[in-house]
């Protein structure tokens, strides 16, 4: 089954310790990105994944690590979490603009990973 | 800039109630993406459709409709006859050609259709 999962699914913590929200698609996509959604706010891109080793940031980076050792994987860092960081978080992945085609393909949410810093 | 607008917060109808969801975007990208995804209860995103701005026609999938608007830069949704199952939080959001790696999203509205 072609998907995106994240794990955990629910993470408390508390102020200062670093934490990782794995994420990873099966659909060989190239295109990876987070969203962070609050009430209220929508959901804002926090960082995104062209291809394997290229990142760039998103509208609301601060605070947040990525890296894209592998297509399939990006995951999340939070190396000092705090409160202002407690949200709902969202990965997903694309194959994105088809060369030659002038489409450009939906992004593909994983369950989301809820998190509460303390 | 590129921004998706979604005015309405929340909308309450009865079940069999018609409902239209608004979406005004803004973007100065002649080429561009818009997209609506459905965030029932449970949180998950939904993925409904996505249309090309070069593509104005309207499109129907069971009681789903879309209008596509460019003339108002609009791009609303139309739920009919609504069931319970509809209860959710639906987002609009825009992706530029020129810069397709950024997903705007609008606010949502939350639906809640009453028995």
């Amino acid at each position: 089954e072609a998907q995106v999962t994240q794990n955990p699914r629910y993470l408390i913590t508390v102020t200062g310790k670093k934490l990782t929200v794995t994420c990873s698609q099966n659909m060989n996509h190239e295109y990876m990105s987070w969203y962070r959604q609050d009430p209220g706010l929508g959901l804002r891109q926090i960082y995104y994944s062209m291809n394997v080793e290229v990142t760039d940031k998103g509208d609301v980076p601060e605070g947040y690590k990525v890296s894209r050792k592998e297509k399939r994987n990006f995951p999340l860092i939070l190396e000092s979490p705090s409160p202002n960081q407690t949200s709902l978080y969202f990965c997903a992945s694309s194959s994105g603009l088809l060369a030659g085609e002038f489409t450009y393909n939906e992004q593909f949410f994983g369950p989301g990973t809820r998190l509460t810093v303390l | 800039a590129q921004k998706v607008t979604q005015a309405q917060t929340e909308i309450s109808v009865v079940e069999k109630e018609d409902v239209t969801l608004d979406c005004v975007y803004e973007t100065r990208d002649t080429t561009y993406y818009l997209f609506w995804y459905k965030q029932p209860p449970s949180g998950e995103l939904v993925f409904l459709i996505r249309r090309n701005s070069f593509d104005e026609q309207n499109e129907i999938s069971g009681r789903y409709s879309w209008n596509f608007q460019k003339s108002t830069s609009s791009f609303n949704f139309t739920i009919t006859a609504s069931q319970v199952v509809d209860s959710a939080v639906y987002f609009c959001a825009l992706s530029e050609a020129e810069n397709t790696d950024k997903l705007i999203f609008g606010t949502g509205t939350r639906l809640q259709v009453f028995p």
